[in-house]
């Protein structure tokens, strides 16, 4: 399967515990995007890179946010001291080009449930 | 307001059903639109781009009317396989490619 791969499919952790998610694109895509979803809304834009830059964050992404992607291939999403608040799917797409008409392919999502 | 409405729904229609959602976006200089199809529990999917002069996919049709910042969905001869969570997407007018999501209108496609 050569699609967008995200694991942990699923993370159950206890409220002020950090976590951290992976995301490997699709191979040669050079844009990769951070959406998070919470039960009957939409996926939100979280952060995006376009190889090894990250060039925007949402506002949603509060300091104890932090994401990476050091090689330009796989992403990691940090969240530290977790809160109720952070339990969401937290989504990954790639798309290949510069413009914005590129379809994203979205991976399976990883389920963060804070107890 | 939000960037992206929709109606949520549900839609409840008989298998062979004619069904239509509606969107609006609130950017006027929004550029590129979609409309994504959602599982339950699953990832968003690509359905189709939208483009100003409508388009057309088997037994799905997209119009966009940009004077109206309005986007919609036809669905003919409804399967019960198009039971989903249909996903209004905008692009934002900067063009990277960060997409602004509707709430979503969920349609169940009956015997």
């Amino acid at each position: 399967d050569t699609g967008v791969s995200q694991n942990p499919r699923h993370k159950i952790t206890k409220r002020g515990q950090n976590v951290t998610f992976r995301c490997d694109p699709i191979s040669e895509h050079n844009r990769l995007y951070w959406y998070r979803q919470t039960l009957g809304q939409g996926p939100e834009f979280l952060t995006y890179f376009q190889n090894e830059a990250q060039l925007e964050k949402s506002r949603l992404l509060s300091d104890r946010f932090s994401a990476e992607r050091p090689k330009g291939s796989f992403s990691t999403l940090e969240i530290q001291r977790t809160e109720q608040g952070d339990s969401a799917m937290y989504l990954c797409a790639s798309s290949l080009g510069d413009g914005g008409n590129q379809p994203q392919h979205f991976g399976d999502g990883t389920r963060l449930s804070i107890l | 307001r939000k960037e992206v409405e929709q109606d949520p729904g549900p839609f409840n229609v008989p298998e062979g059903a004619t069904v239509a959602f509606n969107c609006t976006y609130s950017n006027s200089a929004s550029q590129s639109f979609f409309w994504y199809r959602q599982d339950c529990r699953k990832e968003p999917k690509l359905l189709m781009s939208v483009y100003s002069s409508g388009n057309e996919d088997g037994r799905f049709t997209a119009q966009l009317n940009r004077a109206s910042q309005y986007i919609s969905l036809l669905i003919r001869d409804s399967k019960l396989s198009d039971s989903a969570t249909y996903l209004c997407v905008v692009n934002t007018p900067s063009n990277t490619g960060k997409l602004i999501f509707g709430q979503g209108t969920t349609l169940q496609v009956k015997p």
